[in-house]
């Protein structure tokens, strides 16, 4: 059974606060990404990464950066959280050929 | 930029009937993407299209491709409460020297009995 896991459903930060999102993934996968969802807006792509060592922006990268120091962890860090940053965060993971994506369960960030 | 546009955003339908959810995009790919989503849970894949003409079913849904339209369409047939739920769209795309996945906001559909 494949498997995306993200380190936290439900987390709660304050502003300023540096702020660690893991995800990993145990499918051997080269590609994984980082998105936040927030309503009326559907997903959008914040960073994602084809390798280890590997990062590229997304469309909304501002705020945040990645780490890959492992082919299944993908890191998400917020430097200084602020509170336009309260959100839906989901990970997902694909083959490097482009096949279907599977995603984690979500961590819901609240910055206060 | 590659862009991907749904088509409503909202539904919201009686059981047994018909309706088509779109799905269009702005650059060239042949990779394409269904998910469903239920409130509070994260994404499930329903569909993968892989290439111009493809179609897929499962049950009450259809998903098919057209790569040179640039559009996928989800049919839903003769609709039942369970699948109340936001369904998204995704495309496969190289842009810049790397794949990216890029979604559409999303389509809320609500069945109602």
């Amino acid at each position: 059974d494949v498997k995306v896991t993200q380190s936290s459903r439900y987390l709660v930060k304050r502003t300023g606060e540096k702020v660690f999102l893991e995800c990993v993934q145990d499918m051997d996968h080269e590609n994984m990404f980082w998105y936040r969802q927030d309503p009326g807006l559907g997903l959008r792509l914040i960073y994602f990464s084809y390798d280890v060592k590997m990062k590229e922006k997304g469309d909304i990268p501002e705020g945040y950066s990645v780490s890959r120091e492992k082919k299944e962890r993908f890191s998400l860090i917020l430097e200084s959280a602020s509170t336009n940053q309260t959100s839906m965060y989901l990970c997902a993971s694909n083959l490097r050929d482009g096949t279907e994506a599977f995603f984690g369960q979500g961590t819901r960030l609240t910055v206060v | 930029e590659l862009k991907v546009e749904q088509n409503p955003l909202f539904l919201s339908m009686q059981e047994g009937k018909n309706y088509t959810i779109y799905c269009n995009y702005s650059t060239t790919s042949d990779r394409l993407y269904w998910y469903r989503q239920d409130p509070g849970k994260s994404l499930e894949s329903l569909f993968v299209l892989l290439s111009n003409g493809a179609v897929k079913q499962e049950g009450r849904l259809m998903a098919s491709l057209d790569t040179k339209a640039r559009l996928s369409t989800l049919h839903i047939t003769a609709a039942v409460h369970d699948l109340s739920a936001t369904y998204f769209c995704a495309v496969d795309a190289l842009i810049q020297g790397a794949q990216k996945l890029v979604f559409g906001q999303g389509t809320r559909l609500t069945i109602n009995p």
